[in-house]
């Protein structure tokens, strides 16, 4: 079946740094991905449309200085959290949908757990 | 407006017994989808069972089955001889014409031996 690739599962990480979060279709491929946040015992929250070739498309209320997206290849899109501080921990995780299969499901990553400290 | 409604936060069941997770949808949109998603401690979003607004059977995969009624605007998730494997979090979610996917809050359930 579809897999979707999510890396780091975990960071730990000083305020102030940038954490790269990488998301990989590993064998499909995929001109649009999601990037969800997920707070403890919460719904998932749709952060950002993270489209193949062009600007992601942000969410009502989430900073795109702050949650930069790149998805440079069909395969791959990057979330980056600048200069994160201990509001951003949260669980992170993203999905991809198979080019052409709009009534197929979303496939997930695992996740990354980003605990800033 | 919400436009999933999950109204469950937590439910326990017997093992070997059926349980019933409710959603409530609203959208305006003619053609949708809607999912159930299991989410274990570990965190991971398992896929279950998918309903297409055009489908005119409900959905069945295993031990999950999906009660459908539209003009109810409802698409409830009965999963059948509960097994302990079977305790976590578990999200209806539906997408609209942008493909987007809006989650309900979702609803913890906890087998017990």
């Amino acid at each position: 079946g579809a897999v979707v690739s999510q890396h780091p599962s975990r960071v730990i990480c000083k305020s102030g740094t940038s954490v790269k979060i990488e998301c990989r279709s590993l064998d499909f491929q995929a001109t649009t991905m999601f990037w969800y946040r997920q707070f403890p015992k919460q719904s998932l929250m749709l952060m950002a449309t993270s489209n193949e070739g062009s600007k992601a498309t942000y969410e009502q209320g989430v900073e795109k200085d702050k949650f930069l997206i790149n998805h440079a290849s069909l395969t791959l899109s990057t979330l980056t959290v600048t200069s994160a501080h201990p509001e951003d921990s949260s669980f992170y995780i993203c999905s991809a949908e198979p080019i052409g299969q709009a009534n197929q499901p979303q496939h997930f990553g695992d996740g990354t757990r980003l605990s800033i400290l | 407006a919400q436009k999933i409604t999950q109204t469950q936060p937590g439910m326990f069941v017997q093992e070997k017994e059926a349980v019933t997770l409710d959603c409530t949808y609203d959208t305006s949109d003619p053609s949708y989808g809607l999912f159930w998603y299991k989410q274990p401690s570990s965190g991971e979003m398992i896929f279950l069972i998918y309903q297409g607004s055009y489908d005119q059977q409900n959905a069945t995969e295993g031990r999950y089955s999906l009660n459908f009624q539209k003009a109810r605007k409802s698409a409830n998730l009965v999963i059948s001889a509960s097994q302990l494997g079977d305790s976590a979090m578990y999200f209806c979610a539906m997408r609209e014409a942008d493909y987007k996917l809006s989650f309900g809050a979702g609803t913890t359930v906890t087998v017990r031996a």
